[in-house]
C-alpha cells in the first residue's frame, strides 16, 4: 500500500524560529495538501497545491506560511517565525486524479513551539 | 461555506455490538463527496469509507456502512461487530465537487471506545 511519508514525526522549536516540515507524497499523485490539528480540536485545511502552485488556501495560511515542491518528490511546509499557537499536529496528504477518492494522509508531524 | 457537525463527542460500545455515529452537514452543492476518517491514538488519519452524493446506494466496507440521507443532509456511520481496534476518534468530512475546490471540511469528531 503506497504511503505518504512525513518527517520529522515530532519537532520542538523555540518561538520565533523557522521550521520546515517535510512530506513525500505518493509518487503518482498530483494534488498535495497540508492540514493541521490543534490538540483536542478538529482538523483544519491549510493549503492545497497543484501543478507547482497553490490552488487554494485558508485564512489560517497567512504570510508566515509557505509551501514548496523543491524536487519531484518532496513537498514542504515552512513556518517562518513560529508562535506558541502554531503548536499542533500537521498532516500532509495527497491524491491522484478523481476528487471523490479522498486523500491519503501521512502520519503527521507533531510541532511543539516553546 | 460548508459545515459538518458531529453531535456526539464521545460514544462507547461493547465488543461485538453495533454502534452508529452521527454526522450532518450543510451545503448548497448538489454534487459532493462524504468521508469517514478514523484517527487511532497514533493520530494517523485513515480513510474508512466514502460516499458519492449522486449515488443513492449506501456505501459499505466490510463491517462499516453508511446511512446517507441526501435530503436530510445526514451521513451516519454504522460499525457492526465492533472490535477493540475500532477504538479511535472518528471524523466525518465533506468535499465539494470539482468546481468548488477539493478541500476537506471536517466535523469535530466522535471519540469511540470499544469495551471488552
Amino acid at each position: 500500500e503506497p504511503e505518504v511519508t512525513q518527517t520529522p514525526s515530532h519537532q520542538v522549536t523555540q518561538m520565533g524560529q523557522e521550521v520546515i516540515l517535510r512530506c513525500v507524497p505518493i509518487s503518482n499523485h498530483l494534488y498535495f495538501y497540508w492540514y493541521r490539528q490543534i490538540l483536542g480540536q478538529k482538523v483544519e485545511f491549510l493549503v492545497s497545491f497543484y501543478n507547482n502552485e497553490i490552488s487554494e488556501k485558508s485564512e489560517i495560511f497567512d504570510d508566515q506560511f509557505s509551501v514548496e515542491r523543491p524536487d519531484g518528490s518532496n513537498f514542504t511546509l515552512k513556518i517562518r517565525s513560529t508562535k506558541l499557537e502554531d503548536s499542533a499536529m500537521y498532516f500532509c496528504a495527497s491524491r491522484g486524479d478523481g476528487v471523490g477518492y479522498g486523500y491519503t494522509f501521512g502520519s503527521g508531524t507533531r510541532l511543539t513551539v516553546v | 461555506a460548508q459545515t459538518v457537525t458531529q453531535s456526539q463527542p464521545e460514544m462507547s460500545v461493547q465488543e461485538a455490538e453495533t454502534v452508529t455515529l452521527s454526522c450532518t452537514y450543510d451545503t448548497s452543492e448538489n454534487n459532493y463527496y462524504l468521508f469517514w476518517y478514523k484517527q487511532p491514538p497514533s493520530r494517523q488519519m485513515i480513510l474508512v469509507i466514502r460516499q458519492e452524493a449522486y449515488k443513492q446506494q449506501n456505501a459499505t466496507e466490510n463491517r462499516f456502512s453508511v446511512n446517507f440521507q441526501k435530503a436530510a443532509k445526514s451521513f451516519s456511520l454504522k460499525i457492526s461487530d465492533s472490535q477493540l481496534g475500532d477504538t479511535a476518534m472518528y471524523f466525518c468530512a465533506f468535499m465539494g465537487g470539482e468546481t468548488s475546490g477539493s478541500r476537506l471540511t471536517f466535523g469535530e469528531g466522535t471519540q469511540l471506545t470499544v469495551n471488552p
